[in-house]
């Protein structure tokens, strides 16, 4: 099993539209989970961290379910400027480990 | 202003050749990390500093030696290219605080490298 697994879409979606996208990991020692935006041709960006309780920032919101092992992030009311990669990045182990990084889901948003 | 910038944004060289990465970051951070992105987009670490130190290896060939000479500034130097070094090689840089989880990791723009 991969450390971290994405779909790796194409999801392409109609301004407005709510999309999610799933990911799981395979340690269940790991302790920090992040969600990253690329666009193309760009460096990785910092979305948002993933807590425990989830978490909420504008349109998007953030879930952890550690006892499945899956984290997700949904999307509400995309915007053309949503259309990117999104990875999901987990940490190797419990503590100061290395971020390891899923192959992406990429986004598209189509007016 | 830049937070991690790297130079050279490309780089086009011949099999064989010997390159160098530079990266800096003006963050003030402790940690800073070397990240390939190959063909199929796929990010994986390759090496980690924190004060200088290595810490993390993560089994890259020897023909790859990163080089820290303080913790602002990591370089990357690739002796005998090949072309599959062909990749776009992403600095990185965060601050480790003891006990703490993981922390926010800032991206430098990318050097892409094209070994023919």
């Amino acid at each position: 099993r991969k450390e971290v697994e994405q779909d790796p879409g194409p999801f392409n979606v109609p301004e407005g539209a709510t999309v999610a996208f799933n990911c799981t990991y395979s340690n269940s020692a790991s302790q920090s989970f992040f969600w990253y935006r690329q666009d193309c041709r760009k460096e990785p960006k910092l979305l948002m961290s993933v807590y425990s309780s989830g978490n909420e920032d504008g349109r998007f919101t953030a879930q952890l379910n550690r006892a499945s092992q899956y984290i997700s992030l949904l999307i509400r009311d995309s915007k053309l400027s949503d259309s990117a990669t999104y990875l999901c990045v987990v940490n190797r182990n419990s503590g100061n480990t290395p971020l390891v990084f899923g192959k992406g889901t990429r986004l598209s948003v189509i007016a | 202003d830049t937070a991690v910038s790297q130079t050279p944004k490309y780089l086009v060289t011949q099999m064989g050749n010997d390159k160098s990465i530079k990266c800096e970051q003006n963050l003030g951070h402790d940690t800073m990390y070397w990240y390939k992105q190959d063909s199929k987009k796929f990010l994986k670490i390759m090496f980690s500093y924190n004060n200088k130190e290595l810490i993390i290896n993560e089994t890259v060939p020897n023909r790859f030696s990163p080089k820290s000479p303080d913790k602002a500034h990591l370089n990357l130097h690739i002796n005998s290219l090949e072309l599959g070094d062909s990749a776009v090689y992403f600095c990185a840089s965060s601050q480790i605080e003891t006990g703490r989880y993981q922390e926010t990791q800032y991206f430098g723009p990318g050097t892409r490298l094209l070994v023919l």
